[in-house]
């Protein structure tokens, strides 16, 4: 089965600085990676996602990146604000599918 | 606007007790799906069900049970609950797996103790 691996577990960063979060992921089939934001006390949520027929995506400050050949996803968030500060999940799918499997989750505390 | 909820958000039992976790989708969902969320660990899959009396297990089935018997109910069945078995559970639904929306919504989780 598909095994994703996300890193890092916990990330520090300024206000206005730019946060990062890294996955790969092992089945060559996965071609669906969705990112969810969890707010304390709240469900994770869908912040953005990518298809394996797109290399970049971006939506206001959240962009996903997607490289195929190496297996590997990033979430960037820039000019952060301390209402980003959650909890993030990457995940992977394969079309036809019906289970995502998640990543083990960052904790990024965005300091005032 | 889709709605998962869940019974409850807290929930303290004992050890061996039947523990039953319920969760409802008002969206017409065929995927419904329960979580563990423990900390370092992400999100593991216990069960998954595609349509009502289906389900499949996932990572983490063992001690855990389910039942679909509506479309838009998903139980979470502990059959013995044991002290191991203390941490967030969350229910999630989505459509199935096609080429379309694969979005997976999520209730409010449910944090359940067992002393």
């Amino acid at each position: 089965g598909e095994n994703v691996e996300q890193h890092p577990s916990t990330l520090s960063v300024q206000e206005g600085d730019s946060a990062v979060i890294k996955c790969t992921y092992s089945d060559s089939a996965s071609n669906y990676f969705p990112w969810y934001k969890q707010e304390l006390g709240k469900g994770p949520q869908l912040i953005i996602d990518i298809r394996s027929n797109v290399g970049e995506k971006k939506d206001q400050r959240i962009a996903v990146t997607l490289n195929k050949t190496a297996k590997h996803f990033s979430l960037h968030i820039t000019e952060t604000q301390p209402e980003d500060s959650a909890v993030y999940f990457c995940a992977a799918l394969e079309t036809g599918a019906n289970n995502l499997f998640f990543g083990t989750g960052t904790r990024l505390t965005v300091i005032p | 606007d889709v709605k998962v909820t869940q019974s409850s958000r807290y929930l303290v039992k004992r050890t061996g007790e039947k523990v039953f976790l319920e969760c409802v989708q008002d969206m017409d969902h065929e995927n419904m799906f329960w979580y563990r969320q423990d900390p370092g660990l992400g999100l593991r899959l216990i069960y998954f069900s595609y349509d009502v009396k289906m389900k499949e297990k996932g990572d983490i089935p063992e001690g855990y049970s389910v039942s679909r018997e509506k479309k838009e109910r998903f139980s979470l069945i502990l059959e013995s609950a044991s002290t191991n078995q203390t941490s967030m559970y969350l229910c999630a639904s989505s459509l199935w797996g096609g080429e379309g929306n694969t979005e997976a919504f999520f209730g409010q989780g449910t944090r359940l103790t067992v002393v």
